[in-house]
């Protein structure tokens, strides 16, 4: 059974870092391309960020580039998202997500995490 | 980057009935067009991808279809459990895009 399992949420404040960790079993994590997806209170879905499974690739949204920064290890099946400078507006719920097959260009997300809170407030 | 557009916002419906969201996307996003349930609290599940493949799992009272920039997904009866939040997502090009969802309500 796939899990995805998020930890490194919190409060922040504006101008902050915080780090997710996205720990994932039961399946080949360094087959598949994962994903952060975000979703802020009340709102809908907003892709954050991509890396391939070999980590070599890496993509982001043009409201985080240059601040986020995703990495993986897959020696330990883990994700993380580096995330500085952050702004009252990256307040959200953080997923974690797995590509629905090996090797494809661009991601489906078919296993979420549970998600991680982050709220950047003073 | 491809905007995705959904209609209706909500569908006020009763359990039986079929329900049929719409994604309209900005430009041609070919087939690759994912739908996504969401329960309130809970992280989005996978229900088709590539326009009309069920993921793993998914009843068949759902279908997908469309290409380019038209696509729908079908609930053929609505169960007690299909009333949530509905997300369309393309992934033909980057940045990744999601649209702003459909909402089935309890008529």
């Amino acid at each position: 059974e796939v899990q995805l399992l998020e930890s490194g949420g919190g409060l922040v404040q504006p101008g902050g870092s915080l780090r997710l960790s996205c720990a994932a079993s039961g399946f080949s994590f360094s087959s598949y391309a994962m994903s952060w997806v975000r979703q802020a209170p009340g709102k809908g879905l907003d892709w954050v960020s991509t890396i391939k499974g070999s980590g070599d690739s890496t993509y982001y949204a043009d409201s985080v580039k240059g601040r986020f920064t995703i990495s993986r290890d897959n020696s330990k099946n883990t994700l993380y998202l580096q995330t500085n400078s952050l702004r009252a507006e990256d307040t959200a719920v953080y997923y974690c997500a797995k590509d629905v097959r090996v090797g494809t260009a661009t991601p489906n997300f078919d296993s979420w995490g549970q998600g991680a809170l982050v709220t950047v407030s003073s | 980057e491809i905007v995705l557009t959904q209609s209706p916002a909500t569908l006020s419906l009763s359990p039986g009935e079929r329900a049929t969201l719409s994604c309209r996307a900005s430009q041609s996003a070919s087939s690759y067009l994912a739908w996504y349930q969401q329960q309130p609290g809970q992280a989005p599940r996978l229900l088709i991808y590539d326009a009309s493949n069920r993921a793993t799992g998914i009843p068949a009272r759902f279908s997908g279809s469309g290409s380019g920039t038209d696509f729908t997904l079908t609930i053929s009866s609505l169960e007690p459990e299909d009333f949530a939040v509905y997300y369309c997502q393309q992934r033909h090009s980057w940045p990744l895009t999601f649209g702003g969802g459909t909402n089935i309500e309890i008529k």
